[in-house]
């Protein structure tokens, strides 16, 4: 079945450090590819999405692009602040099972000041 | 607009009791998902359900169910409550719940503690 995989954590950096979460995941189909952050105490907020190969999601200075080739959507910042430390998820939905979110471990952030 | 919001926000249950979470979407949406968010299994689907209807279950026991009412509130039940029940609840709400298209919104989930 279809299935997502994420970098083991905790992710401890320094602000204004590069920041790159791997996650690759295995689909039949073409599925739609998200990023979710959960801060402490709070629910899941989309951070991002891509629904095709090659598409470029981006928001609040995260980025990650949609490789099909290498089954990947690495989330990628330029530079973290403090206010960045939370638990990153990806995720996937693909057609056959479109009314659900396939979540990967999720990747804890610390970022020192 | 209001998000997503979930009753209890803490829950505290003995072994064999029975539980039942609420979750009102986001005014307009039609859709809500569930999860069940564990430090060993992660975040794992549950159900979802469009205009009362469900349309998609995970592979949960039969003591998980839930339902929709018609102003797209929803609650979920679990029956004879077991340790390995204790974990975040968190309920999701989009307008049609074609993922790929919508965007699905989650509440700040219900923390249920099974002793």
């Amino acid at each position: 079945g279809d299935s997502v995989t994420q970098m083991e954590g905790p992710v401890t950096l320094s602000e204004e450090a590069f920041l790159t979460i791997n996650c690759t995941y295995t689909a039949t189909g073409y599925p739609s590819l998200f990023w979710y952050v959960q801060y402490p105490g709070e629910g899941l907020q989309l951070l991002l999405k891509a629904t095709k190969a090659d598409d470029k999601g981006s928001n609040k200075g995260f980025e990650a692009t949609y490789r099909k080739e290498t089954t990947s959507f690495h989330l990628e910042k330029g530079s973290v602040q403090v206010s960045d430390s939370a638990v990153y998820f990806c995720a996937l939905s693909d057609r056959a099972s479109s009314y659900k979110l396939i979540f990967g471990s999720g990747t804890r952030l610390l970022v020192r000041p | 607009k209001a998000g997503v919001t979930q009753t209890p926000r803490y829950l505290i249950k003995t072994r064999g009791q029975q539980v039942t979470l609420s979750c009102s979407p986001i005014s307009g949406h039609r859709s809500v998902s569930w999860y069940q968010q564990t430090p060993g299994q992660g975040l794992q689907f549950l159900f979802e359900y469009f205009s009362e209807t469900q349309r998609n279950k995970g592979n949960f026991p039969g003591r998980f169910s839930g339902r929709q009412f018609s102003n797209s509130r929803s609650e979920m039940n679990v029956s004879t409550l077991e340790l390995g029940d204790s974990a975040l609840y968190l309920c999701a709400s989009s307008l049609e719940a074609e993922i790929i298209t919508d965007t699905q919104y989650f509440g700040p989930g219900t923390r249920l503690t099974v002793l």
